[in-house]
């Protein structure tokens, strides 16, 4: 079945440091992919849209400064916290849409990120 | 607005246990509803949906039926076995592939 590889699947980092997040759909082509995250205990909530060759598309309340997409290539996504704080520590995951319509999608394992 | 809350975990069941795990929906409209399985350390995967009121999804033994009348789609399986031991999260699509999700509930299955 199709696979979504998101890496890394761990990172933890000094604040003040950037972390970049990859996402690649490693047999389909993805002309949107979605990031989100999750924090302790709540829901898992939609961070932005992405779709290759175009701005992302970030939902309320998310700074697009301090979380850089970029979605370069239609197997690959990638979100960059820059300036990381501890308040960003979370679980990043991403999902990509292979356009087969039928709310199919793909999702990534996911991404741990911790802030000192 | 749209929102989804689901039980919170962790859920430990005995193998050949049943299973429920709830989850009640906010949202204008009749969206879809979902349930998404996380294995350790794979991704997201769909488990089963339902697209109108009154569908049953099913699948691998789990199933859900979706309830206008009192906005829920709780999940049940007959006898949980140690494979089933996964993240379980509850989603109502919002428009094109984004969806709204629960916060997971995390099942423990011991033999």
């Amino acid at each position: 079945g199709a696979v979504v590889s998101q890496h890394p699947s761990r990172v933890i980092c000094k604040s003040g440091t950037s972390v970049k997040i990859e996402c690649r759909s490693l047999d389909f082509q993805a002309t949107t992919m979605f990031w989100y995250r999750q924090f302790p205990k709540k829901s898992l909530m939609l961070m932005a849209t992405s779709n290759e060759g175009s701005k992302a598309t970030y939902e309320q309340g998310v700074e697009k400064d301090k979380f850089l997409i970029n979605h370069a290539s239609l197997t690959l996504s990638t979100l960059t916290v820059t300036s990381a704080h501890p308040e960003d520590s979370s679980f990043y995951i991403c999902s990509a849409d292979p356009g087969q319509g039928d709310e199919k999608l793909f999702f990534g394992s996911g991404t741990q990120l911790s802030v000192l | 607005g749209n929102s989804v809350t689901q039980m919170e975990g962790p859920v430990t069941l005995s193998e050949e246990a049943f299973l429920t795990i709830n989850c009640t929906y906010t949202a204008t409209g009749y969206p879809s509803l979902f349930w998404y399985v996380q294995y350790p350390g794979e991704g997201l995967q769909l488990l089963l949906k339902a697209t109108k009121a009154d569908d049953k999804g099913s699948n691998k033994g789990f199933e859900a039926t979706y309830r206008k009348e009192t906005t829920s789609f709780h999940l049940e399986k007959g006898s949980v076995q140690v494979s089933d031991s996964a993240v379980y999260f509850c989603a109502l699509r919002r428009t094109g592939n984004q969806f709204y999700f629960g916060t997971g509930t995390s099942l423990t299955v011991i033999p």
